[in-house]
C-alpha cells in the first residue's frame, strides 16, 4: 500500500516561496494513471484542492491560487514537489499530498504537514 | 468546475442513532466520481466511499453511500463514540472539487 510523507519548514516569510516535498514508497511516483496531488486546509476550515500532476507531467490547478503554485515530480528520489510563490498569511494551512486514480477509487492521503506564514 | 454543497453543516445526533448526510453537485458527476472521508481532529482524511457507493478496504458495513447524478448521501448506522466527526464529499473529475463538510456532533 502506498505510504506518502510530506516534509518542509514549517514556517514561512510573507513574499518568500513555501517549498513542500511528498516521499513515496510502497509505489512508484512514475507509475501511470494516477493523479498526484496537493490539498490544503486551513485552519479549523475545509478541504482545498491546490492541483495535481498527471500522465507524465501534465498539471491542473486550482484556479484560485492565480498561477501561484508549480507541482513537479523526481522521478529519481520518488517524490512529488509543490512550490507556492508569495506567500500572504492567507496561505497558512496544514497542505497534504495524496494520489488517486484517474480512472476513480478516492484518494490516499498522507499525514499532512502544518505551514505557518509569518514574519 | 463541479460545486459540491453539503447538508446540514452540523448534525447533532445520540450514539445508536443513525446519520444521513447530504452531498449535492451543481453539475452531474460522471462516472460516480463521487468519494466520502471522514476526518477527526488532527488527523487526515481517511477514504470511506468512492464511486458513490462501494466501501473502502476496511471500512465496516455500518457506513454506505448511495446516490447518482447530482444528489448523493451518505448514510452512517448506528453511531459510535468513534464516528463522531467531520465528513466531506469529493468530486474526483477534472478538476477536483471537495464539499464544506458536515460536522457530525455528540447531542
Amino acid at each position: 500500500q502506498v505510504q506518502l510523507q510530506e516534509s518542509g519548514p514549517g514556517l514561512v516569510k510573507p513574499s518568500q516561496t513555501l517549498s513542500l516535498t511528498c516521499t513515496v514508497s510502497g509505489g512508484s511516483i512514475s507509475s501511470g494513471g494516477y493523479y498526484w496531488s496537493w490539498i490544503r486546509q486551513h485552519p479549523g476550515k475545509g478541504l482545498e484542492w491546490i492541483g495535481y500532476i498527471y500522465d507524465s507531467g501534465s498539471t491542473d490547478y486550482n484556479s484560485s491560487l492565480k498561477s501561484r503554485g508549480t507541482i513537479s515530480v523526481d522521478t529519481s528520489k520518488n517524490q512529488l514537489s509543490l512550490q507556492l510563490s508569495s506567500v500572504t498569511a492567507a496561505d497558512t494551512a496544514v497542505y497534504y499530498c495524496a494520489r488517486g486514480l484517474v480512472s476513480g477509487g478516492g484518494i490516499s492521503w498522507g499525514q499532512g504537514t502544518l505551514v505557518t506564514v509569518s514574519s | 468546475e463541479i460545486v459540491l454543497t453539503q447538508s446540514p453543516g452540523t448534525l447533532s445526533l445520540s450514539p445508536g442513532e443513525r446519520a444521513t448526510l447530504s452531498c449535492w453537485a451543481s453539475q452531474t458527476v460522471i462516472s460516480n466520481h463521487l468519494a466520502w472521508y471522514q476526518q477527526k481532529p488532527g488527523q487526515a482524511p481517511r477514504l470511506l466511499i468512492y464511486a458513490a457507493s462501494s466501501r473502502a478496504t476496511g471500512i465496516p458495513d455500518k457506513f454506505s453511500g448511495s446516490g447518482s447524478g447530482t444528489d448523493f448521501t451518505l448514510t452512517i448506522s448506528g453511531l459510535e463514540p468513534e464516528d463522531f466527526a467531520v465528513y466531506y464529499c469529493h468530486h474526483y473529475g477534472r478538476p477536483w472539487t471537495f464539499g464544506q463538510g458536515t460536522k457530525v456532533e455528540i447531542k
